[in-house]
């Protein structure tokens, strides 16, 4: 089992349709989490920490259950410029510092 | 945010020869930088760990003779690939861990094509 799993997709979404994709994780133990967005054929770029109590910037929120051991990205009113692959991040135990990634999820929002 | 420089940007090598790749801090010292490398629709995969003025760690699978890396300065770690083959070919992403922010910033990335 792969340490951080996300649906690949495509997600196909219309302009202004809210959408969620999931996040799984595998080791309970795991300390932060994050969501990063990546265009195409450009570096990752830091979208939102995620924290336990959940956090809301603009349009994401993002969400995390210990129990089920899983994090969501909720996006509202969905534009054109969300297109991209939402990648989950979560940290390893020994380090604060080193990342483990998802292999990320491709959204595509259409006209 | 901090700023993370990587040069360059792409690169077309034929295959044997070496390839450098270079990733800066530009207005932070970073102790620990990292190496990535990223094939078509797949995740970032963890290549390397650098810390400055020591051996960089790498992860199992990664060869550490076939890519060396060179941490001499808060500002600089370099990649170089060795005698680049084909299945080399891939996007390399550099990040640098800056403690003012507690968060990585990733370099632009290098798309290496070893023809």
């Amino acid at each position: 089992r792969k340490e951080v799993e996300q649906d690949p997709g495509p997600f196909n979404v219309p302009e202004g349709a809210t959408v969620a994709f999931n996040c799984t994780y595998s080791n309970s133990a795991s300390q932060s989490f994050f969501w990063y967005r990546q265009d195409c054929r450009k570096e990752p770029k830091l979208l939102m920490s995620v924290y336990s109590s959940g956090n809301e910037d603009g349009r994401f929120t993002a969400q995390l259950n210990r129990a089920s051991q899983y994090i969501s990205l909720l996006i509202r009113d969905s534009k054109l410029s969300d297109s991209a692959t939402y990648l989950c991040v979560v940290t390893a135990l020994d380090s604060n510092y080193q990342l483990i990634w998802g292999a990320g999820t491709k959204l595509i929002i259409k006209p | 945010g901090a700023v993370v420089s990587q040069h360059p940007s792409w690169v077309i090598c034929k295959s044997g020869t070496s390839v450098k790749i270079e990733c800066r801090s530009l207005d932070f010292q970073a102790t620990t930088m990292f190496w990535y490398r990223q094939f078509p629709k797949q995740s970032l995969m963890l290549m390397a760990t650098s810390n400055e003025g020591s051996k960089a760690t790498y992860e199992q699978g990664v060869e550490k003779d076939k890519f060396l890396i060179n941490h001499a300065s808060l500002t600089l770690s370099t990649l170089t690939v060795t005698s680049a083959h084909p299945e080399d070919s891939s996007f390399y992403i550099c990040s640098a861990h800056s403690g003012s922010y507690n968060e990585q910033f990733f370099g632009p990335g290098t798309r290496l094509t070893v023809l």
